[in-house]
């Protein structure tokens, strides 16, 4: 089983519409989950953080069970702007100083005029 | 606020010269800094990270090297480039006594080995 594991879409949807993103991860002693998005030919910028009780940002809703290991992001009213890869990261083993993230490949949104 | 730099931007290489990419943070003390290397239409992989000056740990066995001159100083090197090394190189750096561990990376730089 890959460590994070995300459906690399594309998907394809119309401004406007609600979209939902999903993620596994692997290991049960993972602490912190994050959202990133990547737009192309850049790097990566922190989206959200995930919390326990789930969490919203405007637009964007993250949400984790981690009876699951499970993680989501909902985008709602999709803007042309939200076009991008959204990679669903997750904190490696106790934490401690070396703080090392997995990153899912991500999945490649397309918001359609 | 705390800023990460990375130069350069693009590169190009031929198969068995050297490299030096570099990577400096402003605005902060004592940083968690990490290198990545995301190759074409794949995940970002990390190549190593390091806790303190001269403190550096590998995590993927290549002929790559990394090294912590100064406190927010991070340099990535080889001696001799193969074609698999292309790919876009990412350096982050996180907040040692940040309890949630969010990494912020900088612009990035494309390498191309012909």
């Amino acid at each position: 089983r890959k460590e994070v594991e995300q459906d690399p879409g594309p998907f394809n949807v119309p401004e406007g519409a609600t979209v939902a993103f999903n993620c596994t991860y692997s290991n049960s002693a993972s602490q912190s989950f994050f959202w990133y998005r990547q737009d192309c030919r850049k790097e990566p910028k922190l989206l959200m953080s995930v919390y326990s009780s789930g969490n919203e940002d405007g637009r964007f809703t993250a949400q984790l069970n981690r009876a699951s290991q499970y993680i989501s992001l909902l985008i709602r009213d999709s803007k042309l702007s939200d076009s991008a890869t959204y990679l669903c990261v997750v904190n490696w083993g106790y934490g401690g100083a070396t703080n090392k993230l997995i990153f899912g490949t991500g999945t490649l949104l397309a918001v359609q005029p | 606020s705390q800023t990460i730099h990375q130069w350069p931007a693009t590169l190009v290489q031929p198969v068995g010269s050297p490299l030096s990419l570099e990577c400096t943070v402003e605005g902060t003390s004592n940083p968690n800094l990490y290198w990545y290397r995301q190759a074409a239409g794949r995940g970002l992989q990390l190549l190593f990270y390091s806790v303190g000056i001269g403190q550096i740990s590998s995590e993927v066995p290549q002929n790559l090297s990394a090294s912590r001159p100064q406190d927010r100083q991070f340099i990535l090197s080889s001696k001799k480039l193969l074609l698999s090394d292309s790919g876009f190189y990412l350096c982050a750096w996180t907040a040692r006594d940040r309890v949630s561990y969010e990494q912020y990376f900088g612009p990035g730089t494309r390498l191309t080995v012909t």
